[in-house]
């Protein structure tokens, strides 16, 4: 079964660094999702991406952080001045098309641990 | 705006017995509804979904899940569980006019020899 993957799956990282998530998302899936564990918490919505371009975000979404699909495969979420805060597990998830119906599949997560 | 309650945040249950998680939503519209479990150092899998339809749903590893639209509830069930069903499991909603999932805080399910 075509999964979702990402790397790496653990980042550490050095406060106030930049830090890049990658995620290869399921071939034909065309709607591609990052959301957030902070470790004992639950799962929140970060933001969603289609057509190149960024369809919801969250608050906790700021200009710190950004999205980009930089070529056919891979969807990566930036971190431009990371922060203890942003310390997390962090999940990339897709899902075919539009309609809300249909379950997001989500990849195993990256850790983010920041020093 | 939807929210997503699990009210057991730890459940301990004795290997081949019966076990109930709970989860209630509130929202104005119509939802849909999902169980995801994560094992432990992995990923979010789906279990089960409610779309529509029948209110009793069946999803992977023997669970099932049932939807009780005048209790705003979708609980879990599984009548007899395993050792490796010891994992979190996150109940979450979306709306039909939104696309992205709420979840649930999680209930950590641990299942004793």
């Amino acid at each position: 079964e075509p999964e979702v993957t990402q790397t790496p799956s653990h980042q550490v990282t050095q406060m106030g660094q930049e830090v890049i998530l990658r995620c290869v998302p399921i071939s034909n899936h065309l709607y591609f999702y990052w959301y957030r564990q902070i470790l004992g918490q639950k799962v929140e919505f970060l933001v969603s991406f289609y057509n190149n371009e960024i369809s919801e975000k969250s608050e906790i979404f700021d200009d710190q952080f950004s999205v980009e699909r930089p070529d056919g495969s891979n969807f990566t979420l930036k971190i431009r001045s990371t922060k203890l805060e942003d310390s997390a597990m962090y999940f990339c998830a897709s899902k075919e098309g539009p309609n809300s119906n249909q379950p997001q599949h989500f990849g195993d997560g990256t850790r983010l641990s920041i020093l | 705006a939807q929210s997503v309650t699990q009210l057991d945040s730890q459940v301990p249950v004795f290997e081949e017995a019966p076990v109930e998680l709970r989860c209630n939503y509130s929202s104005s519209v119509s939802v849909y509804l999902f169980w995801y479990v994560q094992y432990p150092n992995q990923g979010l899998q789906l279990l089960l979904k409610y779309l529509s339809g029948s209110t009793l749903v069946k999803g992977i590893n023997g669970f099932e899940a049932e939807f009780n639209k005048s209790q705003t509830s979708f609980h879990l069930r599984k009548p007899s569980v395993h050792i490796s069903d010891t994992a979190e499991y996150f109940c979450a909603v979306s709306e039909a006019s939104d696309d992205k999932v709420i979840f649930g805080p999680g209930t950590s399910l641990s299942v004793i020899p």
